[in-house]
């Protein structure tokens, strides 16, 4: 079973808009992360945020953790057409840190 | 330096049939991991490995499925007498260390092994 759940579950933008994908979860975690998945490839780790923090920047990408809530938000700022891929987020269990369990995804395409 | 590799890419099976899947993670790390992903699906959980020690496999679908990694290196997903249910993509993941707290334990994934079961 899948801890997570994303949306939405495709999105499509124009090249240099910015695109917002949401992830909600149902249990205490340590951290969560996101991951990116291009088509045919293995996934690629783009950010980790732990569950005392509240934001995280990296490059392009802003994460934000609401724990109150249970939710999770990736903003991809000024998208390239680069960007398009599947993009997944993952939490771990308090109890079992090292497994990573995965929300649904969401399908992003960035039109040039 | 030389990512997560794994072998084959590709494989078709017969229903029945056993298959063995290869993982070779990246020299050094000391976790491996197995996942399974189902089309339009994430990745979910089936087996942990510390060095050789399977200390997880609380997530294999059957008595069917079956991982090593004798010396602590090289892992095999062994899947015996396959259904058409296994298909999907198999993906293995290695890390430097052995949770997923901090930013050194971050798991890196190989392409995976997509099967096809008949």
């Amino acid at each position: 079973s899948q801890q997570g759940e994303e949306d939405p579950q495709a999105l499509s933008i124009q090249e240099g808009e910015n695109a917002t994908m949401n992830c909600s979860y149902k249990t205490s975690i340590n951290n969560l992360q996101w991951y990116r998945q291009n088509s045919g490839r293995g996934l690629v780790h783009l950010i980790l945020i732990r569950s005392n923090e509240r934001e995280k920047h990296s490059g392009r990408l802003r994460v934000t953790l609401d724990t109150s809530k249970k939710s999770s938000s990736l903003l991809i700022t000024a998208s390239r057409a680069a960007d398009t891929a599947s993009y997944f987020c993952a939490t771990d269990e308090v109890d079992s840190s090292y497994k990573l369990i995965f929300g649904s995804g969401t399908r992003l395409l960035v039109r040039p | 330096g030389a990512g997560v590799s794994q072998s084959p890419r590709y494989k078709v099976a017969k229903r029945g049939q056993d298959v063995a899947l290869r993982c070779d993670p990246i020299s050094g790390h000391v976790s491996l991991f197995w996942y399974q992903q189902a089309l339009g699906q994430g990745p979910e959980f089936l087996t942990y490995f510390q060095n050789e020690a399977q200390l997880d496999k609380s997530g294999l679908p059957s008595d069917r499925f079956f991982a090593e990694r004798p010396e602590g290196s090289v892992s095999t997903l062994k899947i015996q007498r396959t259904q058409q249910e296994d298909s999907a993509v198999y993906l293995c993941a290695s890390s430097l260390g052995w949770g997923a707290r901090t930013d050194t334990d971050t798991q890196y994934f190989g392409p995976g092994t997509r099967l096809t079961v008949l």
